[in-house]
């Protein structure tokens, strides 16, 4: 089956550690994106890229990194500069952004 | 001011009801509009995107178009309990930048 796949669903970070969240996709999709959706905001994009090894920054960047060395994957690292992380995290890929396609989500709490 | 503005509600409506959902934008470069539901910790799904003015229906739904007024809607005819869920509008413009809506929160009652 064709899809998208976040992993893992629910993620804890300390204070001052990195994480990584993780987005893989077989639909074969040139775009990828990252999002944050906190309770009451919708959806804030935070990177997203277009093609392998380029990506831009979205409306909040600041605080989150990505890598994009292969088409099927595109993964966040969310960095101890960023001081409000906790958050529902959604992974999305396209053909066109008329269509979005996307994961499951990884909720990241801080402990 | 946001780009798009969409009722976070919740609204509440028994089974059976029309469910009536709308956004407001300020952007007239918006070509194409987007509903999406999203069910609760899960990823959202495209339910209906149109482009420019006027209706689509499929099944249940229907979204409306007005580019004049910059005003979007999506109707639900016959809901059921399965349609509970939070349902984002989405727009991309002509130069292919996205924008979501906050969502609104519904209910469907039993």
């Amino acid at each position: 089956d064709g899809g998208i796949t976040q992993s893992p669903k629910y993620l804890f970070r300390k204070e001052g550690q990195n994480v990584t969240l993780s987005c893989e996709q077989n639909l074969n999709h040139d775009a990828m994106y990252w999002y944050r959706q906190d309770p009451g905001q919708g959806l804030r994009l935070i990177y997203y890229s277009q093609i392998v090894n380029d990506f831009q920054k979205g409306d909040i960047a600041e605080g989150y990194s990505v890598s994009r060395e292969k088409k099927e994957s595109f993964p966040l690292t969310v960095t101890s500069a960023q001081k409000n992380p906790t958050a529902f995290y959604l992974c999305a890929s396209s053909e066109t952004p008329q269509k979005l396609f996307f994961g499951s989500g990884t909720q990241l709490s801080v402990l | 001011q946001k780009e798009v503005e969409q009722d976070p509600g919740p609204l509440s409506v028994p089974e059976g009801a029309i469910v009536s959902l709308n956004c407001t934008y300020s952007n007239s470069a918006f070509q194409y509009f987007m509903w999406y539901r999203q069910y609760s910790r899960k990823g959202p799904e495209l339910l209906m995107y149109t482009y420019s003015s006027g209706n689509k229906e499929d099944g249940r739904f229907t979204a409306q178009v007005d580019k004049s007024s910059k005003y979007i809607s999506l109707f639900i005819r016959d809901s059921q309990p399965s349609d509970s869920a939070t349902y984002l509008c989405a727009m991309v413009s002509n130069d292919y930048k996205l924008s979501f809506g906050a969502g609104t929160t519904v209910t469907v009652r039993a």
